[in-house]
């Protein structure tokens, strides 16, 4: 059975911080990875995504992930935050084309001023 | 990119009463789309997955009966709750994946639909 793991369910950084929320999954077969954001209230918003290819993904908003299989694990980073990426953070991951996706326990981002 | 929408994006309804959510995929077409759940600070739980032309595939602990899907056409699904109560309350989401050339599965989100039950 595939799973997600988010260990940190709370982050609070400093504005310009740089950020890393941690993603640990389990997959039998070759992953797709995804990372969502949600602000409250709101659905769900793709940041990035990775298939194949490059480990190193670049998303929208400044966000990249990196994907490192040896570690089964797909962590999110951005060099310097905004407040504005105060929101609820999602990893998720699925199989082949049509599969569901399973989510992680999501980590809420704050920033400080 | 491709846009799922729901509707209502939110609803209050009465105990006993049922409720109808519908997801349409706006540009392309979807054979399956996916209902999840998620309650207040949790995350997002697969409920069931909606086939166009065939039942819907429910998870464990999910009741069918209760939560009726109907997978109507190529762009539209709907979940029903029926004889809702106020542990129904939830955020209720689809999602819909469409295949575009190689890169496999990705997911369009719907916005959602907050659904709270008196």
């Amino acid at each position: 059975a595939q799973s997600v793991t988010q260990p940190d369910i709370h982050i609070t950084v400093s504005e310009g911080a740089s950020l890393e929320l941690r993603c640990n999954y389990s997959y039998g077969a070759t992953p797709y990875l995804f990372w969502y954001v949600q602000s409250p209230g709101q659905g769900l918003q793709l940041l990035l995504k990775y298939f194949s290819g490059d480990t190193l993904v670049q998303g929208i908003k400044g966000f990249e992930a990196e994907f490192k299989r040896s570690q089964s694990s797909f962590n999110l980073r951005k060099p310097s935050v905004h407040w504005s990426d105060a929101a609820e953070y999602f990893c998720a991951v699925g199989g082949n084309a049509g599969n569901m996706l399973t989510f992680g326990g999501g980590t809420r981002l704050m920033v400080k001023p | 990119g491709a846009v799922v929408s729901q509707h209502p994006s939110w609803v209050i309804c009465k105990s006993g009463t049922s409720v109808k959510i519908e997801c349409r995929s706006l540009d392309f077409q979807a054979t399956t789309m996916f209902w999840y759940r998620q309650f207040p600070k949790q995350s997002l739980m697969l409920m069931a997955t909606s086939n166009e032309g065939s039942k819907a595939t429910y998870e464990q602990g999910v009741e069918k009966d209760k939560f009726l899907i109907n997978h109507a056409s190529l762009t539209l699904s709907t979940l029903t709750v029926t004889s809702a109560h106020p542990e129904d309350s939830s955020f209720y989401i689809c999602s819909a994946p469409r295949t575009s050339g190689g890169e496999g599965n990705e997911q369009f989100f719907g916005p959602g639909t907050r659904l709270t039950v008196l």
